[in-house]
Parts: C-alpha cells; structure tokens; sequence
C-alpha cells in the first residue's frame, strides 16, 4: 500500500527565507503526488501536482517540487517565504491501481515571522 | 461560480443521535469523496463514489454511511455507532476517479463537535 511521511509537524522560517517541506512516499507503482495548502478553517486547494514528464513542478505561489524517484521524495520549495504562505501543508500520493484515492501525509505546519 | 459547498459550517451532536453533513457539487464531476481530519493525522478517506447509485469504503468507514441518488450530491451521515466523531470533515470531488492523477476539489469543511 501507499503511503507518505512529511518530515516536521512544523516549520518556522523568516520572512523573505527559503521555504523546504519534505515529503516522502512509499508506493508499488510508479506515483502521482500532490501538494495541497489549507489555511485556518478552510478546505484544500492543490498547489501543484506531478503525474509524468517533467520531474520538476511548478505550481502556484511560487512553490515548486522536485520528483526524485532514487530518494522516492517530492519535497516543496519557495525561495522567499511571505507572510501569507503560513499554513499548513499536505503531501499525498494516488496509487496507479485504477482508482483515484488519495493517501495524505499528516502535514507539516508552515509559521513566518517577519 | 463552480465549485463545492458543505453544511453546516458546524454541526452539534449530541450522545445516541445521528447527524447528516450536506456535500453539493455544480462542477458536473463523476466522483466524490469524504475525507476525515484530526490535528496531527492529516486526512483520512472515509468513503467515495465514483458514479451515481455507488460509493466504496475508505480506510475508516465504520460508523459512517453514505449515499449518492443524485451526480451532484453525496450526503455523510455519523452515526450513533462512530464513538469518536469530533473531527473537522472535508468532502471532495474529480472529474472521473478511475483515472490516476486527477485534481481533487475540495469543499470548506464541517467542523462536528459532540454535546
């Protein structure tokens, strides 16, 4: 079975400092991985996703994420961190076995300070 | 506007009682999805439906139903029989959910606090 391990329940950066979020995943099959962003209260919205191709992903934001299949990670970068990407992040991860449930990681919690 | 809407935005329970949490979609997609979140746990599939008349269980559907008669609309019920039920609830849906990759879309969520 699949599975994700974010690396950190929290993650304090300064305002204007490179953001990492690490995501690590376990699946038999060649994955599809996903970073969604929540804010306070509010659902999910997809930041970026990688299904095939081009192992670098750009999202919106300015995230992006790199598809390493010898680290088996999908970890989350932003150069310059600002105030309002403080929130929490998930990674997840689709099984190519036919149907399109999601597996989550148990996030990672993104503080800024200025 | 397109998109997904969950209600109540919070919904009491009290002990013995089931409680119904409303998912409607106007993006015409096939599938549909619940998820459960609990701080620290991240989410959690509690059931899905990929297609009008049937719907699949998750990782944790004890204590949970569902049904889906119409494509628009996937109604949870909590049961008296889930013992713990305070949790934020998300529901979601994509287009077709037979096909790998796609983007689920996510409602704003039903936060359930037991009485």
């Amino acid at each position: 079975a699949q599975s994700v391990t974010q690396l950190g329940s929290h993650v304090s950066v300064s305002e204007g400092a490179l953001v990492l979020l690490r995501c690590n995943y376990s699946s038999s099959v060649p994955p599809y991985l996903f970073w969604y962003v929540q804010y306070p209260n509010q659902g999910l919205q997809l930041l970026l996703k990688y299904t095939t191709g081009a192992t670098l992903v750009k999202g919106i934001n300015g995230f992006e994420a790199e598809f390493k299949k010898s680290e088996t990670s999908f970890h989350l970068t932003k150069p310059s961190a600002h105030m309002s990407d403080a929130a929490e992040y998930f990674c997840a991860v689709i099984s190519n076995s036919g149907y399109s449930t999601l597996t989550f990681g148990k996030g990672t919690m993104l503080l800024v300070s200025p | 506007d397109g998109g997904i809407t969950q209600s109540p935005k919070y919904l009491f329970r009290k002990e013995g009682q089931n409680v119904t949490l409303s998912c409607e979609q106007n993006l015409n997609h096939d599938a549909m999805y619940w998820y459960r979140q609990d701080p620290g746990q991240g989410l959690r599939l509690i059931y899905y439906s990929q297609i009008v008349n049937d719907f699949q269980k998750g990782d944790i559907a004890e204590g949970y139903s569902v049904s889906r008669e119409k494509k628009e609309s996937f109604p949870l019920t909590v049961t008296s029989a889930q013992k713990n039920p305070t949790a934020f609830y998300l529901c979601a849906s994509s287009a077709q959910g037979a096909l790998p990759g796609e983007t689920q879309y996510f409602g704003p969520g039903t936060r359930l606090l037991v009485l």
